[in-house]
């Protein structure tokens, strides 16, 4: 199994721009998330699924768009860069009941100048 | 609300010595708690997780967690820290979201130094 995979490794944007983060697993988790982590502030959810077709909102979701068709994708789109977004973005994937725990792609750092 | 919080930013300990990585929560209903770490450029691994049962949680590399909940901690411990253990740890909660599914609430993280 590859696990959590996420791409690009690195991407720098100028305002504005759009762009899409992918995330993919292989290892059929109906769950999956999105993190941002920033310096002091831990790890913030974005955006997560609980299956195909179903989407729904955490604590920073505004600037980001998510869709689930798939169970194996779950890309993150930036609408409009700003150079607050900003960060190391995380996808993260969970098998099955509510008591597992997550598995965590390699991150993306952004740079958005 | 529910929330994670790591009161140390940092914590330093000598090679040999046992450390102790804090962590306090609060949640409705029953806590489902996590710790993980992460090494620089890397994502997060799982170290371990309290469900339910014994309050004393044993994980990968040597570490345990305490769940206390009256208290409501749960304290990462290990009894002999290597310097190899140095990165940073994060504490996470399962919480309930309002559409009726659930989340994960991440702490803010505590970079754990050990020192030769």
């Amino acid at each position: 199994n590859a696990g959590v995979t996420q791409t690009p490794k690195f991407q720098v944007l100028k305002t504005g721009q759009s762009m899409t983060l992918q995330c993919a697993q292989d290892m059929n988790h109906e769950y999956m998330s999105w993190y941002r982590q920033d310096p002091g502030m831990g790890l913030r959810l974005i955006h997560y699924s609980v299956g195909a077709g179903i989407t729904d909102q955490g604590e920073v979701p505004n600037g980001y768009n998510v869709s689930r068709s798939t169970t194996e994708d779950f890309p993150l789109r930036l609408l409009s860069a700003a150079p607050s977004q900003t960060s190391v973005y995380f996808c993260a994937s969970t098998y099955g009941t509510r008591f597992n725990e997550q598995f965590f792609g390699p991150g993306t750092r952004l740079t958005v100048l | 609300a529910q929330s994670v919080a790591q009161p140390e930013d940092q914590v330093n300990v000598a090679e040999g010595n046992p450390l102790t990585v804090k962590c306090t929560y609060s949640v409705s209903g029953n806590p489902y708690l996590f710790w993980y770490v992460q090494y620089p450029n890397r994502g997060l691994q799982f170290l371990l997780k309290y469900i339910t049962g014994d309050n004393l949680v044993k994980g990968s590399y040597g570490f345990e967690a305490e769940f206390n909940k009256s208290q409501t901690s749960f304290h990462l411990k290990k009894p002999t820290a290597l310097v190899s253990d140095s990165a940073l740890y994060f504490c996470a909660v399962r919480g309930e979201s309002t559409s009726g599914t659930y989340k994960y609430i991440f702490g803010t993280g505590t970079r754990l130094k050990v020192l030769a």
